[in-house]
C-alpha cells in the first residue's frame, strides 16, 4: 500500500508570490491533516478536512488555506508569500473513525526568498 | 488551550543504559496522548499511544494525570534507537485525531 505522497518535494519561491502543496492520503484514508515543522516553533497544526470539509484549524493567518477532492486527496495555498512561511510541510492521513493513528508523508520543503 | 512540554532538546545514553523521555503537558478537559518518532531519513511515525497501554520496541510510557506526565521509558537503551521523539496530545475526546498538539520533541543518542 503505498504511504502518503507529497509534491513536490522542494520549493523556492519570492516574497508576495503564493504557492500550491499537494497531498494524497493513503487510500481509503478519509482525514488529511497538514502541519508547519520550523526550527523554532516546532511543529504546528494548520489545518484538518474531512469529507471535503475543513474539520479543525490552528491558529495562522487567513494567508493559509486548504481544501480536499473527494478522492480525499488535499492541497494547501499559501497566498502573499513571507520569510517566515519557509518550513517544512507535512501532511498526514488516517482512516478516521478506525483508527487514532496518523501517517505522516516526508513533507514538502518550502524556501522562501 | 493545550500545550505539551518536552524540557530536554538533548538527551545522550549510553547503550544498555535506561532512558527517560519527559513529556508534560497542560489541557483541561481529558486527554489522549501520544508518543511520535522519526528516525534518520524516515518519515515521522507513531510509537506508542497511552490508550493501548503497549510496549513497542521496549519502550513503555504511563499517563499519569496527577502530574500531567507522559514520560517515555525503556529500561536498555539500544542504539537503533537514536532518534527524534515528539510528545503529542489529542484533544479531540475521540471525535477526530488529526489535530495534534506537538512537544519541540528531544533528540536522543544512544552511544555505542
Amino acid at each position: 500500500k503505498a504511504g502518503v505522497t507529497q509534491t513536490p518535494r522542494y520549493l523556492i519561491k519570492t516574497r508576495g508570490q503564493q504557492v500550491t502543496l499537494s497531498c494524497s492520503p493513503i487510500s481509503g484514508h478519509r482525514s488529511v491533516s497538514w502541519y508547519q515543522q520550523t526550527p523554532g516553533q516546532g511543529l504546528q497544526f494548520l489545518f484538518e478536512y474531512f469529507s471535503e470539509t475543513q474539520r479543525n484549524k490552528g491558529n495562522f493567518p487567513g494567508r493559509f488555506s486548504g481544501r480536499q477532492f473527494s478522492n480525499s486527496r488535499s492541497e494547501m495555498n499559501v497566498s502573499t508569500l513571507e520569510l517566515g512561511d519557509s518550513a517544512l510541510y507535512l501532511c498526514a492521513s488516517n482512516r478516521d473513525g478506525v483508527d487514532e493513528k496518523l501517517f505522516f508523508g516526508s513533507g514538502t520543503q518550502l524556501s522562501v526568498l | 488551550a493545550q500545550r505539551v512540554t518536552q524540557p530536554e532538546k538533548l538527551l545522550s545514553v549510553f547503550k544498555g543504559a535506561p532512558v527517560e523521555l519527559k513529556c508534560n503537558y497542560s489541557y483541561s478537559g481529558s486527554p489522549e496522548l501520544f508518543w511520535y518518532v522519526q528516525y534518520s531519513r524516515q518519515r515521522l511515525q507513531l510509537l506508542l499511544r497511552h490508550i493501548s497501554r503497549e510496549s513497542i520496541k521496549g519502550f513503555t510510557a504511563d499517563l499519569n494525570k496527577g502530574e500531567t506526565s507522559f514520560h517515555l521509558k525503556k529500561p536498555f537503551a539500544q542504539e537503533e534507537d537514536s532518534a527524534m521523539y515528539y510528545c503529542a496530545l489529542s484533544s479531540a475526546g475521540g471525535t477526530s485525531y488529526g489535530k495534534l498538539t506537538f512537544g519541540q520533541g528531544t533528540i536522543l543518542t544512544v552511544h555505542p
